[in-house]
């Protein structure tokens, strides 16, 4: 079983829907959890980080946490052309900072 | 600007074929690493530098080599590469290796040995 699962999609949405992208873990020492975008041809940027339970909200997006369920999730309101991306999750582990990454997830949204 | 410049893009080599990958920052960041990218793999880590002088193996280090004679500068060199080293690279840096610490990435540079 791998570390972090994500679903690779590929996702395709209508221009203005929300989007749901998740990740699930299984190591109880991940403490901080990433989301990181990538365009095509592009590196992954930096997008959203949270440390705690709960959601963290940037604007248009917003990262939930919930380490009860060892569960990430990242949404996207009024989704964008934009907006189409790979999406990765990532966390740290607490104890010795090693960073895992999920596999992406391809979102596309349609104009 | 800041960022993290990889060299070359592409690359298409042939099995055995000695090969660098430069990698230089300009953010004066203590932590660099390099990853690959394989499709439903995601990105797994292949070797870190804490400081200058300082590396170590990650997931999957075998066949790879890395350097950092200088803070800025980590390439990747591959001996004698082979097929299944085709992959999507990635070279990053932080500030430090800790959790508050933001990787920023590269471009890439998208190897194919044949």
């Amino acid at each position: 079983q791998k570390e972090v699962e994500q679903d690779p999609g590929p996702l395709s949405v209508p221009e203005g829907a929300i989007v749901s992208l998740n990740c699930t873990y299984s190591n109880s020492a991940f403490q901080y959890f990433m989301w990181y975008r990538q365009y095509s041809r592009k590196g992954p940027e930096l997008l959203m980080y949270t440390y705690s339970s709960g959601n963290k909200e940037d604007g248009r997006f917003t990262a939930q946490v919930d380490k009860s369920s060892k569960y990430i999730s990242l949404f996207i309101r009024d989704s964008q052309p934009s907006d189409s991306a790979t999406y990765l999750c990532a966390m740290r582990n607490y104890n010795n900072n090693d960073m895992r990454f999920g596999a992406g997830t391809r979102l596309t949204v349609k104009p | 600007e800041a960022q993290v410049t990889q060299n070359p893009r592409y690359l298409i080599t042939v099995t055995g074929k000695k090969l660098t990958v430069t990698c230089s920052q300009n953010m004066n960041h203590e932590y660099m690493s390099w990853y690959r990218q394989d499709p439903g793999l995601g990105l797994r880590q292949i070797y870190y530098s804490m400081n200058v002088e300082v590396t170590d193996k990650g997931d999957v280090p075998e066949g790879y080599k890395v350097s950092r004679k200088e803070k800025r500068n980590f390439p990747l060199i591959l001996e004698s590469p082979s097929p299944n080293q085709t992959s999507l690279y990635f070279c990053a840096s932080s500030l430090r290796q800790q959790y508050n610490s933001p990787l920023h990435f590269g471009n890439g540079t998208r190897l194919t040995v044949t």
